[in-house]
C-alpha cells in the first residue's frame, strides 16, 4: 500500500519550453503532497507543499511563477517548470502524506529526471 | 531552521560486516528524526523514525538508530549487512510540532555498498 508514482521518469526539453511532471497516489487519497528537488550528490530540498484544493506553499527562494504546482484532485499533483533553462536540470521528487496516518510519514515517488538542453 | 549532515558520502563494506552511517543535525527546537533508504530506481522508503520515547529505534530488517540529544546525532547501525542492503540512505529531521510539522530537511545521503 501507499504507492506514489511519477510521470515521466525522465524528460529532455529544449530551453524556453515548459514541462509538466505528474505525481499520483495510486492506492490512497493524498490531501498533502510535497515537491523536492535534488541536485547531483546533494540532499533533497523541499520546494513546496501542495494541498488539494488550495494554493501551494512555496519554500523561501523558490520561484512560484516558474514552478507551478496544481493539486486539483486527491490523487494527483502536477509540477510545471515554465520556460525551463539548463540550470533547472535536476531530479524532481514528490511525496504524499497518508490522511489519518502518522502526519510525519511521507511516501515518495521514484523521481523525475529533467534535462534542459 | 534545521540542518542535517551525513558525514560519509560513501561507505563500502563487506558482507556480514557491521556498519555505521553517521548523521548529525542542528536545530533550535525539538525534532523528530528519520532514516530513509532509496534502492536503485525506486522512491525513498522510510526505514525508521524517532518521535519520542526510547532513544533506540529499530527497523524490521535489522537496522537500528539511537537518538543522542547531547551529541545531536542519530547514527544508523547494523551488526551484519547483506548484499541487499546496498542502497543510498538519507537522514532527515522534522520540526516537532508547530506550523512546519511534516516538512523534512534531508542530509546529503550516504551510499552504502556491500561487497561479497
Amino acid at each position: 500500500g501507499a504507492v506514489v508514482s511519477q510521470h515521466p521518469s525522465w524528460v529532455i526539453c529544449k530551453s524556453g519550453t515548459s514541462v509538466k511532471i505528474e505525481c499520483r497516489s495510486l492506492d490512497f487519497q493524498a490531501t498533502t503532497m510535497f515537491w523536492y528537488r535534488q541536485f547531483p550528490k546533494q540532499s533533497l530540498m523541499l520546494m513546496a507543499t501542495s494541498n488539494e484544493g488550495s494554493k501551494a506553499t512555496y519554500e523561501q527562494g523558490v520561484e512560484k511563477d516558474k514552478f507551478l504546482i496544481n493539486h486539483a484532485s486527491l490523487t494527483l499533483s502536477t509540477l510545471t517548470v515554465t520556460s525551463a533553462h539548463p540550470e533547472d536540470s535536476s531530479f524532481y521528487i514528490c511525496s504524499a502524506r497518508v490522511p489519518g496516518g502518522n502526519r510525519y510519514e511521507q511516501y515518495f515517488g521514484p523521481g523525475t529526471r529533467l534535462t534542459v538542453t | 531552521a534545521q540542518s542535517v549532515t551525513q558525514l560519509d558520502s560513501q561507505v563500502p563494506v563487506f558482507e556480514e560486516a557491521p556498519v555505521e552511517l553517521r548523521c548529525n543535525y542542528s536545530s533550535s527546537v525539538s525534532v523528530y528524526l528519520f532514516w530513509y533508504v532509496q534502492y536503485p530506481n525506486q522512491g525513498l522508503q522510510l526505514l525508521l523514525k524517532y518521535l519520542s520515547g526510547s532513544t533506540l529505534v529499530e527497523s524490521i530488517n535489522g537496522f537500528e538508530a539511537e537518538f543522542n540529544k547531547s551529541q545531536t546525532s542519530f547514527h544508523l547501525r547494523k551488526p551484519s549487512v547483506h548484499i541487499s542492503d546496498t542502497a543510498e540512505y538519507f537522514c532527515a529531521v522534522s520540526d516537532a510540532g508547530g506550523t512546519s510539522y511534516g516538512k523534512l530537511t534531508f542530509g546529503q545521503g550516504t551510499i552504502l555498498t556491500v561487497h561479497p
